[in-house]
């Protein structure tokens, strides 16, 4: 079965660099959601969308912006990087808006910052 | 006060014992839980939700859960080896999940 697909699956970058990580949700899955796991810690909540509008909001730093597209595919944002961003960025997707639905992730990103 | 509570481990069990991992959870109104296996620096993999009280089994996996008392947990039987991830229980938010620190399971064969 198809599952999310996140790219790239690493990067490296520099500090007050710009990054784009791309998240594929499961076919016919039209909610997305971003994560950042730092190392041994849970994953923290980013930003969600439903059916391309933002559905919620967490502990998204104001450098980060995200977006869906017409073909639910979503793209995270990072700008002005800092040596803390870095860290495992994952995507997961639903279908539906509820949190009922259990979500299901990518590989995910691992961003280094140097 | 975190929204989700995990004992962080490590949990050891000796190959073919029962695992037992417990989660608590501060929001009464949560209604969806959920138990991820993650193995160091992979992806978390859904293995198990349940979201009325009782107990749910999908082979060596029990998930059981009491909303009285906040509490959810996760039975491993027969545990084998491959078992050995960090298990992250998860409660749902209005629309993302909230996780626990994860509990370190090692499985010794």
């Amino acid at each position: 079965a198809a599952g999310v697909i996140q790219s790239p699956r690493h990067l490296i970058k520099e500090k007050r660099e710009t990054a784009t990580l791309k998240c594929y949700p499961i076919p016919r899955h039209d909610t997305v959601y971003w994560y950042q796991q730092g190392p041994g810690q849970d994953p923290q909540f980013l930003i969600s969308f439903y059916e391309k509008m933002q559905s919620d909001k967490g502990s998204i730093p104001d450098r980060f912006s995200a977006q869906q597209f017409s073909d639910y595919h979503s793209e995270l944002n990072m700008s002005s990087l800092e040596l803390g961003d870095s860290a495992l960025y994952f995507c997961a997707s639903s279908l539906g808006l509820t949190g009922n639905q259990p979500q299901h992730f990518g590989d995910g990103t691992r961003l280094s910052i140097l | 006060q975190k929204e989700v509570e995990q004992n962080s481990g490590p949990l050891s069990v000796p190959e073919g014992a029962i695992a037992s991992l417990n989660c608590t959870y501060s929001d009464r109104g949560s209604q969806s839980f959920f138990w991820y296996r993650q193995y160091s620096g992979k992806s978390p993999e859904l293995i198990m939700f349940i979201y009325s009280n009782g107990d749910k089994e999908d082979g060596r996996f029990t998930a059981q859960l009491n909303k009285a008392s906040q509490y959810v947990s996760l039975l491993i039987r027969d545990s084998q080896p491959s078992d050995s991830a960090t298990y992250l229980c998860a409660v749902n938010g209005a629309n993302n999940l909230f996780f626990g620190t994860g509990t370190r399971l090692t499985v010794i064969p």
